[in-house]
């Protein structure tokens, strides 16, 4: 069985703060590890695929790293908006999986004005 | 481009009835793959349909089913339901079945069994 685990669970912060949270997965057989935003009552969104170890990937003001060889990314938001707030999902493509995506449990962000 | 979508937006069954769940792929797009989200959880992939074959399956019993149609779009079905089958189901679509390929969410379905 597939683990991918994601911490923490939920985050509150201020308006401005910067923060990040991290998505770990194994790191046999990996193929693309998948970043999305899930805002309540919307689609998920895709932020990021990352295939390559040692990736770094930037949308505004959100960037994500990659490191395959111990099975772990990062995503960083800098500056939280108070649009920010949502559920940040990583999911993660191995090797003989094809387009099944395993994805973690989610990281909630809530950022307060 | 109207992007994933899907239909209904919210259903109600009882136990023991079965249900459909539709989903057309965003315009381009010939993959259809369909996850489980339970509250509390990420969503479990469920199986993925290119060529209107099933290419891949996740841990599901029998009782979940699919189809996918020329135009692409598809169709989730599950029969004799349980209660513990409440949870969103969430459509993707994606050109190919490339693992590196983004795929792309509709809003989901929400189903409750009582």
């Amino acid at each position: 069985i597939l683990n991918v685990e994601q911490s923490p669970q939920s985050l509150h912060v201020q308006e401005g703060d910067s923060t990040n949270f991290t998505c770990s997965f194994p790191s046999s057989n990996f193929y693309a590890l998948h970043w999305y935003r899930w805002e309540t009552a919307k689609s998920p969104e895709a932020l990021f695929v990352m295939t390559l170890n040692g990736d770094e990937k930037k949308k505004g003001r959100i960037s994500a790293t990659l490191n395959t060889k111990e099975g772990y990314s990062y995503l960083y938001i800098k500056g939280s908006q108070p649009e920010d707030s949502a559920t940040y999902l990583c999911a993660f493509a191995g090797g003989t999986s094809y387009g099944k995506l395993t994805f973690g449990q989610g990281t909630i962000l809530t950022v307060h004005p | 481009d109207a992007g994933v979508t899907q239909s209904p937006t919210h259903l109600i069954k009882t136990r023991g009835q079965q249900v459909t769940l539709r989903c057309s792929p965003k315009s381009g797009h010939d993959t259809v793959s369909w996850y489980q989200q339970a509250l509390g959880q990420g969503p479990q992939f469920i199986f993925q349909y290119y060529e209107e074959e099933e290419r891949q399956r996740g841990n599901f019993p029998d009782r979940f089913s699919g189809h996918q149609f020329p135009n692409y779009s598809s169709e989730l079905n599950v029969n004799a339901l349980l209660l513990g089958d409440s949870a969103l189901y969430l459509c993707a679509s994606s050109f190919g079945t490339l693992r590196g390929n983004e795929q792309f969410f509709g809003p989901g379905t929400r189903l409750t069994v009582l």
